[in-house]
Parts: C-alpha cells; structure tokens; sequence
C-alpha cells in the first residue's frame, strides 16, 4: 500500500461545485502540503500544515479551503469550482525531525472543472 | 523573474549518452537542494539532495555552485528508463518551504 493515499485519483465536476480531495499518510510524517501542478508551471503550494492545530496559507489558497482532521489526514476543498482550477493535485509530507526537508508525494488527483 | 528557473527542454539524448542540465535560484538564503523526478502523469520522487562538496549517485552526478547560484544533475550511460522530468527544488530555510522549477523534460532515444 502506498504510504499517502490521494483519493479520488480522476474527477470532473461542473462550474460551482464543492469538491474534497482527501490525503492519508501512513508514514508518521507531522507535515502535509496541498499542491497544484499545470503544464510548463512548477508545483503550487495551496496549503501546508505543520502539526494538526497549524495551518498555513501557501502561495495560491485563493477558492480552496482545507482541514487537517488527525496527523494523517488533510483534505483539501474547493468550494465553488471554477475551470482554472482544472490541474493535477498532489498531498506531501515531510518529517519536521528529518535533517532536510524531504517531501514524499501521493499519486495525485487529476481534477478537471467544466 | 522565476525563484528557480530550469531550461523546459526536452532534450532528446541517444541511449548512452552523458547529458547535464542546470537550475538557476535568485534566493541567496536557499540552503538545501534537490533533484526530484516526475515520470508522465506521475508524482514527483527523490532522485538526490545536492551537496556543496558536489555528490554522486550510480550514473547520477549532482554539484551546486553557490557563488552563481546554479544547481546541476549530470547522467552518464543514459538509459531509456531515464527519461522523465527532472525537477530541480529549492528550499528556504526560514519558510520550510520547497519551491520548485517547471522541470526539465529528458527523453532517451534508442
């Protein structure tokens, strides 16, 4: 079994509507990230969370939203989805107790807004 | 200007060749490096962290030059299972924050 789970791993949804894409990690990390990846950009930082109480904005957080339930689980939400927010997302975790800020990554969740 | 910039490529490269690529950073306080991997459709995975001292792995060579602020990944004997995007990541410190450029896109042709 991987060790951060991303699910769905494919959805299409309609201009509006509220979406959660959800990450589980197995690996005891304390750090999770939300990120968007499009063609020719970089990965985005949306949102990352040290620790189950902390919750940070990251470059892009503008229509999503997102909650880390338990050290293993963070999940992202867009609201109200509109088609720029069409791309590929990928949850990360890194362990703040590592000599460098590793991230392992999920599979990803291709989500297309029409 | 990019934080990190990488040339998109792709390079196409015959199989067995040696191909280096670069990275540029524009923060001076970056103080860890990385090369990640992204195969199509795929996320991103470890492929090393990059040394002042210059550091190598199998086939896989990697140097940082801190003065000019570029980041380098060296393949020797390319391999048709080499072909990927390669994604150069920067970290600050002081944000515990990675960013990453747009990668480089390698293609190993027999």
């Amino acid at each position: 079994d991987a060790d951060v789970t991303q699910t769905p791993r494919n959805r299409i949804t309609k201009t509006g509507k509220r979406i959660m894409l959800e990450c589980s990690q197995t690996k005891g990390h304390d750090r999770m990230y939300w990120y968007r990846q499009d063609p020719g950009l970089g990965l985005r930082l949306i949102y990352y969370s040290f620790d189950v109480k902390d919750i940070n904005k990251g470059e892009i957080s503008d229509g999503y939203s997102v909650s880390r339930q338990a050290q293993a689980k963070f999940s992202l939400s867009l609201e109200s989805a509109i088609p720029n927010q069409t791309a590929l997302y990928f949850c990360a975790t890194s362990d703040s107790r590592a000599a460098k800020n590793i991230q392992y990554f999920g599979a990803g969740t291709r989500l297309s807004v029409l | 200007r990019k934080e990190v910039e990488q040339d998109p490529g792709p390079f196409n490269v015959p199989e067995g060749a040696t191909v280096a690529f670069n990275c540029t950073y524009s923060n001076s306080a970056s103080q860890s490096f990385f090369w990640y991997r992204q195969d199509c459709r795929k996320e991103p995975k470890l492929l090393m962290s990059v040394y002042s001292s210059g550091n190598e792995d199998g086939r896989f060579t990697a140097q940082l030059n801190r003065a000019s602020q570029y980041i380098s990944l060296l393949i020797r004997d390319s391999k048709l299972s080499d072909s990927a995007t390669y994604l150069c990541v920067v970290n600050i410190l002081s944000n515990y924050q990675l960013i990453w450029g747009a990668g480089t896109k390698l293609i190993i042709k027999p």
